[in-house]
């Protein structure tokens, strides 16, 4: 298995310029997540799944946009980049299983650069 | 106040010591989980406690539901376990320690 892939890993945007960040995981899992890591800071949410279909905001979702029409993928969109969004972005996935959070399996993360 | 609580925020330790991470939060939980993330950026799930103690070669989480208090330890201590240690949990949203950068001198 491969886990929980990301691409790409690094990019510098314009601001004003948008972009995917892809996400892919090949363990059935039916929770995925996007983070994002501002330097020296901790993890902050911006969306969840919880299966296909089926997403909502977490902590920081403004300026982002997600959709997640097959369980493998969940793509991160980013429209109209601004300096605030250059951080790391981590995409992961879990299985909920009971109302309990699982462990969480992360992708290596995609360097974002908004100049 | 914050939700959730990490101690400290930096340690500084020599090789072979034994190291005490605390994550001390304020509300009712069902499970804690313990991440660390590596100097290079990658993140790896350690621990999910939902009672008692867990040991996985050198690390031991433990967790203290009544007393809303968590720690992670490190047995002989090595240069490779360098790396930010964040705790966090999954109530109606997902809550994440600062995390503790700790620092093993060789």
């Amino acid at each position: 298995n491969a886990g929980v892939t990301q691409t790409p890993k690094f990019r510098i945007l314009k601001i004003g310029q948008s972009m995917t960040l892809q996400c892919t995981q090949d363990m059935n899992h039916n929770y995925m997540y996007w983070y994002r890591q501002d330097p020296g800071m901790g993890l902050k949410l911006i969306y969840y799944s919880v299966g296909a279909g089926i997403t909502d905001k977490g902590e920081v979702p403004n300026g982002y946009n997600v959709s997640r029409s097959t369980t493998e993928d969940f793509p991160l969109r980013l429209e109209l980049a601004a300096p605030s969004q250059t951080s790391v972005y981590f995409c992961a996935s879990s299985y909920l299983g009971q109302g309990v959070y699982n462990e969480q399996f992360f992708g290596p993360g995609t360097r974002l650069t908004v100049l | 106040k914050n939700e959730v609580e990490q101690s400290p925020q930096n340690l500084t330790a020599q090789e072979g010591e034994f190291i005490t991470i605390n994550c001390s939060y304020s509300v009712g939980i069902s499970a804690l989980h313990w991440l660390q993330q590596h100097p290079g950026g990658g993140i790896v799930s350690l621990f999910m406690l939902s009672s008692g103690k867990k040991k996985h070669g050198r690390l031991i989480a433990t967790i203290n539901i009544q007393e809303k208090h968590s720690s992670l330890h490190i047995t002989a201590s090595h240069p490779r376990d360098s790396a930010v240690y964040i705790c966090f949990f999954g109530n109606e949203k997902l809550t994440f320690g600062t995390g503790t950068r700790l620092t093993i001198i060789p």
